[in-house]
């Protein structure tokens, strides 16, 4: 399967201000996510980053709130903007090809102040 | 899209037990993944089990999937206390999006 490095994997942030996770995998993939999971809840789909086009959000997600990139096949960047304490959360890519199994990035854990 | 309701919400066994916990959904899906999250950390892949299977193993894991019930569960043998962590049904309809499951915390007394 696909290794998946995630950056950072944890952060104290500031209200107010933006913070840029980056998902890098190490093959050629179909389709990137990124999910939240908030304290103590499941995962919820934010976005699909489609490569070289605006990503598809998620009803009660938006652009201007989780810009999201992905320049290539095995990149994606999420950035959480303008942080309040209720984006606290985990924040995890995932990616799959073809009909296999999706697989996980180990999570970046958000706190905000 | 839907999601997968999973019960029991927790569960507390002796090592050496086995452990059952279930997903159920409403509408039809391609396939349904189980995973292990362990306090917090990322997500690790566990099976996948398509629509035309009923069962699946992997060492001491068993996955069974009824579509007619619409129903799948996981059953943990001969557990270990590294088992300890929190597993989660996802349903895949077709468009590779996962809907999670609420999850089910199991923890193994040693």
């Amino acid at each position: 399967s696909a290794v998946i490095s995630q950056k950072p994997s944890r952060d104290i942030c500031q209200r107010g201000t933006s913070l840029t996770i980056q998902c890098q995998v190490d093959s050629q993939v179909t389709m990137m996510f990124w999910y939240r999971q908030q304290p103590g809840q499941s995962l919820t789909l934010i976005a699909t980053a489609n490569q070289g086009s605006e990503a598809t959000y998620e009803s009660g997600f938006v652009i201007d709130k989780f810009p999201i990139s992905r320049p290539n096949l095995t990149f994606s960047t999420l950035t959480v903007s303008n942080m309040s304490p209720e984006d606290s959360s985990i924040y995890l890519c995932s990616v799959v090809t073809g009909d296999q199994p999706q697989h996980f990035g180990d999570g970046t854990r958000l706190s905000i102040l | 899209s839907q999601q997968g309701e999973e019960d029991p919400q927790a569960l507390s066994i002796q090592e050496g037990e086995n452990a059952t916990m279930n997903c159920s959904y409403k509408t039809s899906i391609n396939n349904l993944q189980w995973y292990r999250q362990n306090s917090g950390r990322g997500l690790v892949h566990l099976i996948l089990i398509r629509s035309n299977e009923r069962e699946k193993h992997s060492g001491r894991l068993r996955v069974t999937l009824d579509t007619s019930k619409k129903s799948s569960s996981l059953l943990i043998t001969a557990s270990r206390a590294a088992d300890t962590a929190s597993y989660f049904c996802a349903l895949n309809s077709n468009d590779y999006k996962l809907s999670f499951g609420a999850g089910t915390t199991v923890t193994v007394r040693a």
